[in-house]
């Protein structure tokens, strides 16, 4: 069974300290991705990695960063975490291909900045 | 670029009704097209994917989508509302860009006794 696993699935963290939210995928997948989901905005792209120390920002990577150093895990960094970051966040992986696999997800991490 | 849109933030149907969710897509290459559940405190699960083998695609939980390119549509059908249905239903498509995934802003379902 495939699997993709987020290391909390609640945090709650001050404003201002670096967080750090893990994600390991057991699939050899290629890609990894992190999103954050709000309520009526869908799931928005923060980040994707395409291969080991490669990373491409999406569509929001303003306030983050991350880093893959092995293929299997995929970390995002909060360099200094605001109330407006406090939100669900969920990573996914596929495999690499000329398209149509399926991206599969991890259960999500609800991050809560006070 | 690539987007989804869904329309209808908020379906209700009632139990045994038909279910209908809509996904509209843009895409400047032949897209691959995903609906995805989501049940509460849990992360997305696959329910269907089209990946231009046939227009008419067959998912998990008795769910159905068809691929129409002349109105960049594919919209989520059951026609059996359950209970258990009630969720949250993403559209998604990817294409090139190293299979990038770009998602619409969710449907939540409604299932009313």
């Amino acid at each position: 069974d495939v699997k993709v696993t987020q290391s909390s699935r609640y945090l709650v963290k001050r404003t201002g300290e670096k967080v750090f939210l893990e994600c390991v995928q057991d699939m050899d997948h290629e890609n990894m991705f992190w999103y954050r989901q709000d309520p009526g905005l869908g799931l928005r792209l923060i980040y994707f990695s395409y291969d080991v120390k490669m990373k491409e920002k999406g569509d929001i990577p303003e306030g983050y960063s991350v880093s893959r150093e092995k293929k299997e895990r995929f970390s995002l960094i909060l360099e200094s975490a605001s109330t407006n970051q406090t939100s669900m966040y969920l990573c996914a992986s596929s495999q690499y291909n000329t398209g149509g696999t399926e991206a599969f997800f991890g259960q999500g991490t609800r991050l809560t900045v006070v | 670029a690539q987007s989804v849109t869904q329309l209808g933030s908020h379906v209700s149907v009632s139990e045994g009704a038909l279910v209908l969710l809509r996904c509209n897509y843009s895409s400047s290459v032949p897209p691959y097209l995903f609906w995805y559940v989501q049940y509460p405190n849990q992360g997305l699960q696959l329910l269907l994917k089209y990946t231009s083998a046939a227009t008419l695609v067959k998912g998990i939980n008795g769910f159905e989508a068809e691929f129409k390119k002349s109105e960049t549509s594919f919209h989520l059908t059951k026609p059996s509302a359950h209970m258990s249905d009630a969720a949250e239903y993403f559209c998604a498509v990817s294409g090139s860009n190293f299979n990038k995934f770009y998602f619409g802003s969710g449907t939540k379902l409604n299932v009313k006794p």
